[in-house]
């Protein structure tokens, strides 16, 4: 089945700083989407992209859709003590069954 | 306000006897989803709903079932918990046609 690349798998940076993080996989994706999960909390949608090449943002999030449909990165810029927790990427496949394909997840650690 | 919401937040059963985790929704999507998320671990689909259409994912154990008797309530029933099924459960809705899966709060499966 198709698979996403989630990289880094963690990451530790100071306040402040800004955050890049990335998936990609072999395959075509349709949507990419990217969520926020805090610790023990369900995930919370931050960002959702429909088109190739599509740049969205929310706030100090920036998130685009690759134009090889293949990849999406996630900024998120001056980083703020509540960005702490693990980001997740997920995409919706060609094959057009709604179901969602998770990558790994980046844990982001923020030192004050 | 809460839009999907599982109960409880916290379960604790006994190895082998059967447990029943709820999740109902305000957003009357049409698309519901469980979810098994262990430690350090992405999101992993056990099955969803399109209306009263069940769709089980090839590798879920046949100890996992779900019930959905209308269209704000789904149900996941654990037939018989082993340790391995210590997890949190996520539930999630979708409108059919678009990509963007809402995540409940998950419900904690402890299993002693």
């Amino acid at each position: 089945g198709q698979q996403l690349n989630q990289s880094p798998q963690s990451m530790f940076i100071q306040e402040g700083e800004d955050v890049s993080m990335n998936c990609t996989s072999s395959s075509i994706f349709n949507t990419w989407l990217w969520y926020k999960q805090d610790p023990g909390e369900g995930p919370v949608l931050l960002i959702a992209l429909y088109k190739a090449g599509e740049l969205t943002s929310n706030g100090r999030l920036t998130a685009q859709f690759g134009i090889t449909r293949k990849d999406s990165f996630l900024n998120i810029s001056a980083s703020i003590p509540s960005d702490v927790g693990i980001y997740f990427c997920a995409g919706q496949g060609i094959q057009g069954a709604q179901k969602l394909v998770f990558g790994q997840g980046t844990r982001l650690t923020i030192n004050p | 306000d809460a839009m999907v919401i599982q109960n409880p937040r916290y379960q604790v059963t006994q190895f082998g006897k059967p447990v029943t985790l709820s999740c109902s929704q305000t957003l009357n999507h049409n698309v519901m989803y469980w979810y098994q998320q262990k430690s350090s671990q992405a999101p992993k689909l056990l099955f969803h709903y399109y209306d009263k259409d069940f769709n089980n994912e090839a590798d879920t154990p046949d100890n996992f079932q779900s019930r959905r008797p209308n269209t704000s309530f789904c149900f996941l029933d654990i037939r018989s918990p082993g340790l391995g099924d210590a997890a949190m459960y996520l539930c999630a809705t979708s409108l059919e046609g678009h990509t963007e899966a809402f995540f409940g709060q998950g419900t904690r499966l402890t299993v002693v």
